[in-house]
């Protein structure tokens, strides 16, 4: 049940393209959804979050789309670029001492 | 702020050696975290500590490894003795233990057990 579900496990994209990618969860109490970013040798950072009050959070290019009701979330990469080819892992966690739980990550290349 | 700082970045040693990972977090930050990425098993949370004290260490493989933070800007991982398997990166992260904050990443140390 503290499963976070990650697909796909890779991604292409041509530049310009949507990237999207798909997190589903079982416990219903996780109340904050992030995604990292993860460029080689580096390690993760935050890219955007949301929590389950809103459907949807916007940044720049980058959009995370909730439905709470089918315990799912999303990461919409719009007009996505080569600079963007990097591992995504979505995330989740609830209360306390803000433990998060990773998916297994999505490795996106975008190709020019 | 220098972000969390790791050493070293990369450690080369052989299969029965004892292995120590350091971790300076942000100042000001009260949570700690551990955690071992490799291509298998993904990103792996293996330790967390609010104010120092322990709180979850589940996620330790075996009594292999060990953990401590002796103070608010020091944290180590131990492994002793040392096998191939445990070939992997290690990230410490810092946060400032409220729910729902953003983790911060220290840029990793590479591990490899000949």
């Amino acid at each position: 049940q503290q499963q976070v579900k990650q697909s796909p496990q890779s991604l292409i994209v041509q530049k310009g393209g949507i990237s999207i990618i798909n997190c589903a969860y079982e416990n219903t109490a996780f109340d904050y959804f992030p995604w990292y970013q993860q460029f080689p040798g580096k390690g993760p950072a935050l890219l955007i979050a949301i929590r389950p009050d809103v459907s949807e959070k916007k940044e720049g290019r980058f959009t995370i789309s909730f439905n709470k009701s089918a315990k799912q979330f999303s990461l919409h990469i719009m007009d996505s670029q080569p600079g963007d080819s990097a591992t995504y892992f979505c995330a989740a966690s609830s209360g306390g001492y803000n433990k998060l739980i990773f998916g297994a990550g999505t490795r996106l290349a975008v190709h020019p | 702020d220098a972000g969390v700082i790791q050493s070293p970045r990369h450690e080369v040693t052989e299969m029965g050696q004892e292995v120590t990972l350091r971790c300076k977090p942000i100042s000001g930050h009260n949570s700690l975290f551990w955690y071992r990425q490799t291509m298998m098993r993904g990103l792996e949370l293996l330790i967390y500590f609010n104010n120092n004290v322990p709180i979850d260490d589940s996620g330790m493989p075996e009594d292999r490894f060990s953990a401590k933070m002796p103070n608010a800007s020091f944290s180590t991982l131990k492994i002793q003795p040392s096998e191939p398997r445990d070939s992997a990166v290690y990230f410490c992260a810092s946060s400032s233990g409220l729910a729902g904050v953003e983790q911060f990443f220290g840029p990793g140390t590479r591990l490899t057990v000949l």
